[in-house]
């Protein structure tokens, strides 16, 4: 069971926003920068977002990270087919001296 | 180009030993984190533990520790994920990445990832 907590699925529209919620504590989201990774079947993660809100050279800026408290989001406007992917957030707890890992969410384009 | 191309698949039995291997080029290897990533079969990413090749400064997260051995080589750049006893459920793929840091999951570059199967 995962310490971050991530919704299993989210689904959107080509063009809509959605947004992909991460839950943690103050031990990790809660003092600690927030990282976003996607996945396709069969490949690597990638880096989708550094440090809470950060893109990365090459990211999109329809990708946007934010957070609060103990808690962060992944946005994703102007939904496209490509971004069906898997999407995990991720930060370092400063309790468990380990990188957490939220379950991932799976985002379908519909 | 920085690259980390890992080994290939490996099929072993319960109990086996294996060594897998990711080699870097592109970049200085002694100046990077590299970290392993572990994934199971349709599940979630996790840390297994870094090591920074300059001095083979290891962190292990708590989960795997005294489960898999990580190591590097400066001569020929590349990283190490072994096991002396293997289990079932070590069955997963394996990615190494990677980091500036060792307490920060910030994983700029991948492994393409070995897929390591355990049955018997």
């Amino acid at each position: 069971q995962s310490v971050l907590t991530q919704p299993p699925s989210a689904s959107g529209t080509p063009g809509q926003r959605v947004t992909i919620s991460c839950s943690g504590g103050s031990s990790n989201i809660g003092n600690n920068f927030v990282y976003w990774y996607q996945q396709f079947p069969g490949t690597a993660p990638k880096l989708l977002i550094s440090r809470d809100n950060e893109r990365p050279s090459g990211v999109p800026d329809r990708f946007s990270g934010s957070k609060s408290g103990t808690s962060a989001s992944l946005a994703i406007s102007g939904l496209r087919s490509e971004d069906e992917a898997d999407y995990y957030c991720t930060s370092w707890d400063d309790n468990l001296l380990t990188a957490l890992f939220g379950g991932g969410t799976k985002l379908t384009v519909l | 180009e920085v690259q980390l191309v890992q080994s290939g698949a490996e099929v072993k039995k319960p109990g086996d030993s294996l060594k897998i291997s990711c080699k870097a080029s592109g970049y200085a290897f002694t100046t990077y984190w590299i970290g392993w990533v572990r994934q199971m079969p349709g599940k979630g990413l996790e840390w297994m533990g870094i090591i920074f090749p300059g001095d083979s400064d290891t962190r292990y997260s708590p989960s795997f520790e005294g489960q898999a051995t990580i190591s590097a080589d400066k001569s020929t750049t590349t990283a190490y994920l072994q096991w002396s006893s293997l289990k079932a459920s070590d069955t997963a793929f394996y990615y190494c990445a990677r980091s500036e840091y060792a307490s920060s999951p910030i994983f700029d570059n991948w492994g393409q990832g070995t897929l390591v199967t355990v049955s018997s």
